[in-house]
């Protein structure tokens, strides 16, 4: 059982713009504006793509955008690609015993 | 290049102890925190532990509290897991990653196998 709840899936089609939820408490998402959102590749390390919840790293496509209201932090892809096809991960520090917690992860399929 | 390469991997039985590395390049190692963080096969990323720059500061998921250690060498360039007592739910790829717990971890190593089984 993660600490955060997202998604076990979602998908779209080419061009078309997905939003990835990711549910905490008041401990962790909506205590901190530290959530994180990693894509993972099979058999690869994971990357990360928002920091800071809107944040985008250097060579992050600005196709990636992230946002949080309340216990509720949420991944937007818009534009989709068939390269965007992962599995993608939230984070959030927490001030509970376990200071970084994650969500299960969600499968993006692009159709 | 920036990279982290992890080693140390492998089978051991319940129980049993193994020591985990991760080493640095192309950056300041001593300036950043360091963390281990871990997939069980077919499962989600799991934060295990973190440890600040100067080592500080040291902080384990509930899981592992006491039965692994986090270290590091900055002089190697080298980040440490100490596991003892292991179990079977420990069974996992361990990557190291680097950032601090609140702003997110942004390198990653490939990972090291850890399988625990009789």
């Amino acid at each position: 059982q993660s600490a955060l709840t997202q998604p076990a899936s979602v998908s779209g089609s080419p061009g078309q713009s997905i939003t990835i939820s990711c549910t905490g408490t008041s401990s962790d998402v909506g205590r901190y504006n530290y959530v994180s959102w990693y894509q993972q590749h099979p058999g690869k390390a994971p990357k990360v793509m928002i920091y800071d919840v809107s944040n985008r790293p250097s060579g992050v496509s600005n196709r990636f955008s992230g946002s949080k209201s309340g216990n509720t932090a949420s991944l937007t892809i818009s534009g989709l690609q068939a390269e965007d096809e992962s599995d993608y991960y939230c984070s959030s520090y927490s001030s509970s015993s376990t200071p970084v917690v994650f969500g299960g992860g969600t499968k993006l399929t692009v159709l | 290049e920036v990279q982290l390469v992890e080693s140390g991997g492998g089978l051991v039985k319940p129980g049993g102890s193994l020591r985990l590395s991760c080493t640095a390049s192309g950056f300041t190692f001593n300036t950043y925190s360091m963390n281990w963080v871990r997939q069980a096969p077919g499962k989600g990323l799991e934060w295990v532990s973190s440890i600040s720059g100067s080592s500080t500061y040291i902080y384990y998921t509930d899981s592992v509290r006491g039965r692994f250690t986090i270290s590091r060498d900055n002089a190697e360039n080298s980040l440490f897991l100490q596991m003892n007592s292991l179990r079977a739910e420990d069974t996992a790829v361990y990557h190291c990653a680097r950032g601090a717990m609140r702003n997110g971890f942004d390198i990653w190593g490939q990972g090291t196998m850890v399988t625990v089984s009789s």
